[in-house]
């Protein structure tokens, strides 16, 4: 079964500091691994999906790179900004589920 | 706007009550999903179906009844809930079960038991 891991549970940071967000998985066996957004009492938004062939994605502010064999995934926000306080969850995908960790809850303050 | 639609957004309803959640997506997508997150733990699935076929059941209790009637839309019927069954219950959809598609979700019914 998979198990999930992301440090820390919660992070609290000045405006225009960069985040640095940190998921581990214990089977490597993954097809892909996606980050989300949940803000409270909301759904979840997909940030990136990083195939399991790929080391990094990025889009705008956000990058994700992605160590397939050591299970480790990171989420890097650079120029943070109020509107990115929420709670990031990553999931790998393996035997056709996603997996989820309890999630980094994201504090930027103004 | 995921392309994700649940409707309620919220929903109190008795022990004895019996109630729907419905999910809708116009994505063109093949597999629907069904998760449960309580407050804080991580998101459990629930159900999933492919092509409008059950294709996973997460020992979930007889009380939660899944209906799949057609490739855009997911119910989940509810009755004889129990209090600790209030959560958050999400839908999402990917184009295909698995692999490498990318999961859409909705924005949750809230869900609370009296």
């Amino acid at each position: 079964k998979q198990e999930v891991t992301q440090i820390p549970a919660a992070l609290s940071v000045p405006e225009g500091e960069n985040l640095v967000l940190n998921c581990s998985f214990t089977d490597s066996a993954i097809y892909n691994l996606q980050w989300f957004r949940q803000d409270p009492g909301k759904g979840l938004t997909s940030l990136l999906l990083i195939q399991s062939s790929q080391r990094e994605q990025t889009s705008g502010r956000l990058n994700a790179s992605l160590d397939k064999s050591s299970g480790r995934s990171t989420l890097y926000i650079a120029a943070s900004q109020p509107g990115d306080s929420a709670t990031y969850l990553c999931a790998p995908l393996n035997d056709y589920k996603l997996s989820f960790g309890a999630g980094t809850t994201v504090t930027v303050r103004a | 706007e995921t392309g994700v639609t649940q409707t309620p957004r919220h929903l109190v309803m008795g022990m004895t009550n019996k109630k729907s959640l419905k999910c809708e997506q116009h994505l063109g997508h093949n597999a629907m999903y069904w998760y449960k997150q309580s407050a804080k733990k991580p998101l459990e699935l629930m159900f999933v179906y492919s092509l409008e076929e059950r294709v996973e059941n997460n020992s979930v209790p007889s009380r939660f009844s899944p209906e799949c009637p057609n490739s855009s839309h997911l119910f989940l019927h509810l009755h004889t809930l129990q209090p600790e069954d209030s959560a958050l219950y999400l839908c999402a959809s990917s184009r295909e079960r698995g692999m490498n598609t990318e999961a859409f979700f909705g924005q949750g019914t809230r869900l609370t038991v009296v």
